[in-house]
């Protein structure tokens, strides 16, 4: 059964660490999701990509959040500077088709920023 | 983008059928219904989608109604392993391409034995 894989799935680091959260969207998908879930605001959409381009990042920070895929294989989101606010589980979804199709979730990323 | 509506939390017992409704008012011709569930510590996991009228997989079906303002997830004959959270979607996809999907807060069940 293909799955989407994360990597790490926990971190914790200090204030002002860089963070690199990857993602190995499923073999064949051309569209990948970096989501945001705290308690407080639920399953936030953080940016999406579509063969490998960014199509949409209104949702992340652009001061400290960084999301990029070097290759079709791998997707990453960093945080540099960390804040303790940052402290939450960060998921990676993939879809294939024109978009439309069912996300696959990985398991995320939980992530505390002492 | 469609906003949804869905109860916060609702309680079933074991072997009853639950429903669970979803309001999508200002729903657009090209959006599809898509229904979500997530357990503690994993992602959100698809179960269904559609866009008019029923559609049914060996998990649950899903009621739409002809003017499309609302869908209804039936779970038939849960069990203690449906304790989830269950999560209404509707799709508003850009003509570049791409789905970008908000999530709501979900409805939180809980199957009791």
């Amino acid at each position: 059964d293909a799955r989407v894989t994360q990597t790490p799935r926990h971190k914790v680091t200090e204030m002002g660490q860089e963070v690199t959260m990857r993602c190995q969207p499923i073999l064949g998908h051309n569209t990948v999701f970096w989501y945001r879930q705290t308690m407080m605001q639920g399953l936030e959409l953080l940016a999406y990509f579509r063969n490998r381009a960014p199509l949409d990042d209104s949702g992340m920070p652009k001061d400290r959040f960084s999301a990029e895929m070097p290759d079709a294989t791998l997707a990453t989101l960093k945080i540099q500077p960390s804040e303790p606010r940052d402290s939450a589980v960060y998921f990676c979804a993939s879809a294939g088709g024109r978009g439309n199709q069912p996300q696959h979730f990985g398991d995320g990323t939980r992530l505390s920023i002492l | 983008l469609a906003k949804t509506t869905q109860p916060i939390s609702m309680d079933s017992y074991e072997g009853q059928e639950v429903n669970i409704t979803c309001s999508h008012n200002n729903i657009a011709t090209n959006d599809y219904i898509t229904w979500y569930q997530q357990f503690p510590s994993q992602g959100p996991r698809f179960i269904i989608q559609g866009y008019k009228t029923k559609v049914t997989n060996e998990v649950a079906s899903l009621f739409i109604p002809a003017d499309r303002k609302s869908s209804t997830l039936s779970l038939p004959r849960v069990s203690l392993s449906d304790t989830a959270v269950y999560y209404c979607l509707v799709g508003d996809p850009p003509h570049t391409g791409g789905f970008k999907t908000i999530f709501g807060a979900g409805t939180r069940l809980f199957v009791k034995a």
